[in-house]
C-alpha cells in the first residue's frame, strides 16, 4: 500500500530564511509518480511539480528546488529566500502507476512571518 | 490556460435542501475528479470519471450524486446532507485514458466550494 508522510505539522519561519519541507514515501511498484501542491488560505490547490520515479534529477525553479532520493525514499521541497506569500499549507502526494488514486500526506503548515 | 472553475463559492444547505454543484475545465483532459477536504486534512478522493464514466466510486454516501454531462463539465449533487458532510468540495481534472486516469499526469484543482450543512 502507499503512503505518504510529511512529520513537520507546522513551520513557522522570519521572512527571508530558507525553510525545507519534507516529504518520505512507500511504494512497492517501480514506476510511481511524486508531486507538490500549495493551498493557500483561498482553498485552490495549485501544482507545484511533477517527478517520475525514474527521474532522480533534482529541479530548481525560481526560489524552489526539489531533492528527489530514491534511496532513502524522500522527495524534499526547499524554499530559499522565504516570502510572507509563501505562506500556505504544502501537500506531498504520491500516484502509483497501478492506481487512479493520488495519495496526499498530512500537510505541512508553513506561516512567513515578516 | 489550466483553470478548473467551481461554482457555487459558497453554499449553505438544509439537511432536506436538492442542491448542485458544478465543475468547468477546458484544457481537455478527460479525466474529472470529486475530492472533499475536512479542516486541516489533506483531500479524500470521491469520485473519478474518465472519458464522462464514473471509473471510481470511494464508497461514498448516496446522498452524493456525481454527473459527467460531458467532457468539460462535472456536476455533484447533493441531497439529504448531513451536517458532517460540511466541507470543502473540490474538483479537479487532469490527462486521461480510456480505461482510467492517466497517473503520471498533474490533476489541476479548482477553488473549491465551502459547503455548509445546517
Amino acid at each position: 500500500a502507499q503512503k505518504v508522510t510529511q512529520a513537520q505539522t507546522e513551520i513557522s519561519v522570519v521572512e527571508k530564511e530558507d525553510v525545507t519541507l519534507d516529504c518520505v514515501y512507500e511504494t512497492r511498484d517501480t514506476t510511481y509518480y511524486l508531486f507538490w501542491y500549495k493551498q493557500p488560505p483561498s482553498g485552490e490547490l495549485v501544482f507545484l511539480i511533477r517527478r517520475n520515479s525514474f527521474d532522480e534529477q533534482n529541479e530548481i525553479s525560481g526560489r524552489y528546488s526539489w531533492n528527489f532520493q530514491k534511496s532513502t525514499s524522500s522527495f524534499n521541497f526547499t524554499i530559499t529566500a522565504s516570502q510572507v506569500v509563501d505562506s500556505a499549507v504544502y501537500f506531498c502526494a504520491l500516484r502509483e502507476t497501478s492506481g487512479s488514486r493520488l495519495t496526499f500526506g498530512e500537510g505541512t503548515q508553513l506561516t512567513v512571518n515578516p | 490556460d489550466t483553470e478548473v472553475t467551481q461554482t457555487p463559492k459558497h453554499l449553505v444547505m438544509g439537511m432536506t435542501n436538492k442542491k448542485s454543484l458544478k465543475c468547468e475545465q477546458h484544457m481537455g483532459h478527460r479525466a474529472m475528479y470529486w475530492y472533499k477536504q475536512k479542516a486541516k486534512k489533506p483531500p479524500e478522493l470521491m469520485f473519478v470519471y474518465s472519458y464522462e464514466k464514473l471509473s471510481i466510486n470511494e464508497s461514498v454516501p448516496s446522498r452524493f450524486s456525481p454527473e459527467c454531462p460531458n467532457s468539460s463539465l462535472l456536476n455533484l449533487h447533493l441531497h439529504a446532507l448531513q451536517p458532517e458532510d460540511s466541507a470543502l468540495y473540490l474538483c479537479a481534472s487532469s490527462q486521461g485514458l480510456a480505461g482510467g486516469p492517466a497517473p503520471g499526469y498533474e490533476q489541476y484543482f479548482g477553488p473549491g466550494t465551502r459547503l455548509t450543512v445546517t
